[in-house]
């Protein structure tokens, strides 16, 4: 059982370009979840889905986009590569309760990215 | 929003105590904990829910107190593994998100 799986690893990217991380579940999972950490800093929520073709905006949104076309899988886009998007990029799922949101989160092994 | 944890990093001898705080300006309905080693990803420890339970992992447990919107974390009898960085984690009251604590830094020292 593999849980969440992110992809890629890790990436270098020169500012402007544009790339796509992948996060898979296999546990039919509801929510999924991208998080950034950056060094000394905790887990920033960057977008989240509650649901097959639904997604909703984090508290630090602004250059990232995303999509779940699959339930099992949740994509986070950067169009334009910024330095300031160097990261730790971390995706995590959860089964929802009723009337108390998600439960405990599963992550992924996390993805390091470098922008120049 | 985000919720705050104190101390924000602490060192210990192995055998010694901690206590780890995380609180809240909005309502808490539950709270998890966490814990991250360096260089992987946080790892589930224990969840807390409404009417103050007490929940035990090995020599961890919390307490959570939902009028003080905050839950403590207790480590007795520090290991080295116990070594990380310990999040607590919550839905935001009325949305779905689920956001993280300013973390806290623990050092186990031989």
């Amino acid at each position: 059982n593999a849980g969440v799986t992110q992809t890629p690893k890790f990436r270098v990217l020169k500012t402007g370009q544009s790339m796509t991380l992948l996060c898979a579940q296999d546990m039919n999972h509801e929510y999924m979840y991208w998080y950034r950490q950056d060094p000394g800093m905790g887990l920033r929520l960057i977008h989240y889905s509650v649901g097959e073709g639904t997604t909703a905006k984090g508290e630090v949104p602004d250059g990232y986009n995303v999509s779940r076309l699959k339930k099992q899988n949740f994509l986070l886009g950067l169009e334009s590569a910024a330095p300031s998007q160097t990261s730790v990029y971390f995706c995590a799922s959860s089964y929802s309760v009723s009337g108390a949101g998600a439960n405990v989160l599963t992550f992924g092994a996390g993805s390091r990215l470098t922008v120049l | 929003q985000q919720p705050v944890q104190s101390p924000q990093a602490v060192i210990l001898r192995e055998g010694e105590d901690a206590v780890i705080n995380c609180s809240s300006s909005k309502a808490l309905y539950s709270v998890h904990w966490y814990r991250q080693k360096h260089g992987e990803a946080p790892v589930f420890l224990m969840i807390l829910l409404k009417g103050g339970e007490q929940k035990g992992h090995d020599k961890i447990s919390a307490s959570f107190n939902e009028k003080k919107q905050q839950s403590s974390l207790y480590l007795t009898a520090s290991q080295l593994s116990y070594s990380g960085t310990y999040f607590c984690g919550t839905t935001v009251a009325g949305t779905y998100k689920y956001i993280f604590g300013t973390g806290t830094r623990l050092k186990v020292l031989a």
